[in-house]
């Protein structure tokens, strides 16, 4: 257990629906992201939130919409999705984001199971 | 963005020692990673290393590290059963980068440990 849960862990959507996935961390950390793990590519940062205020957005499709309501929950909406975007979802946190310009460096990432998605 | 390369698959017979190798893009990462992702669930982080360091070791994980060819390798001592799963290198984005935050991920490498 990493202390990040991530529900539902599997889902199974059609690409008219709207569904969220939901993420709660209880590790008292301040930054929470979402990753997309597609098959055969890198993991790919999509959104990172500092203390509930967005401070990244990786050219992601509006399709994706987050949410982080308190330091704690981050969601992310879907709706109207595309086949290519079935991947594995995983959340992740850390204690704090570093400043502009620094590193995570020892910031380490906890991450979440994940939810696989698949869209039909 | 340049790809962190892993090779995509390495198979082992249990006992043995395993090594899976990476090389990273960012000459500026102060810190890299080896995370584990066992399936069905998410990265666990393996191990690290400080970018001023050649070596670490940590119980049965051997890291090495060539900053002049930016090479990552991770060491698993006497492989066990339990240790297949996909094995991940990152790299933090370095100073030079306003998204220092996020890490840079290979591929991974399925290590499949046998009997």
């Amino acid at each position: 257990e990493t202390g990040v849960t991530q529900t539902p862990r599997h889902l199974v959507m059609g690409m008219t629906n709207k569904k969220s996935l939901k993420c709660e961390q209880h590790l008292g950390h301040n930054a929470m992201y979402w990753y997309k793990q597609s098959a055969k590519k890198p993991l790919e940062l999509m959104f990172a939130y500092s203390l509930e205020e967005r401070v990244e957005n990786n050219s992601v499709p509006s399709r994706f919409s987050p949410e982080c309501p308190n330091s704690s929950h981050l969601f992310l909406h879907l709706h109207t999705l595309q086949p290519e975007d079935s991947a594995l979802y995983l959340c992740a946190s850390s204690q704090d984001l570093p400043a502009t310009g620094a590193e995570l460096t020892n910031e380490k990432l906890f991450f979440g199971s994940g939810t696989q998605l698949s869209v039909l | 963005g340049e790809d962190v390369e892993q090779s995509l698959f390495l198979s082992v017979r249990e006992g043995d020692s395993s090594v899976i190798n990476c090389t990273y893009t960012d000459s500026s990462s102060t810190y890299l990673y080896w995370y584990k992702q066992e399936p069905g669930a998410g990265l666990q982080l393996l191990t690290y290393i400080f970018s001023n360091m050649d070596m670490k070791q940590d119980q049965r994980l051997t890291v090495l590290l060539n900053k002049k060819d930016k090479h990552l390798s991770l060491r698993i001592a006497d492989t066990q059963t339990g240790d297949s799963a996909i094995y991940f290198c990152a790299e933090s984005l370095g100073s030079n980068s306003n998204s220092g935050y996020a890490l840079n991920f290979g591929k991974g490498t399925s290590l499949l440990v046998t009997p």
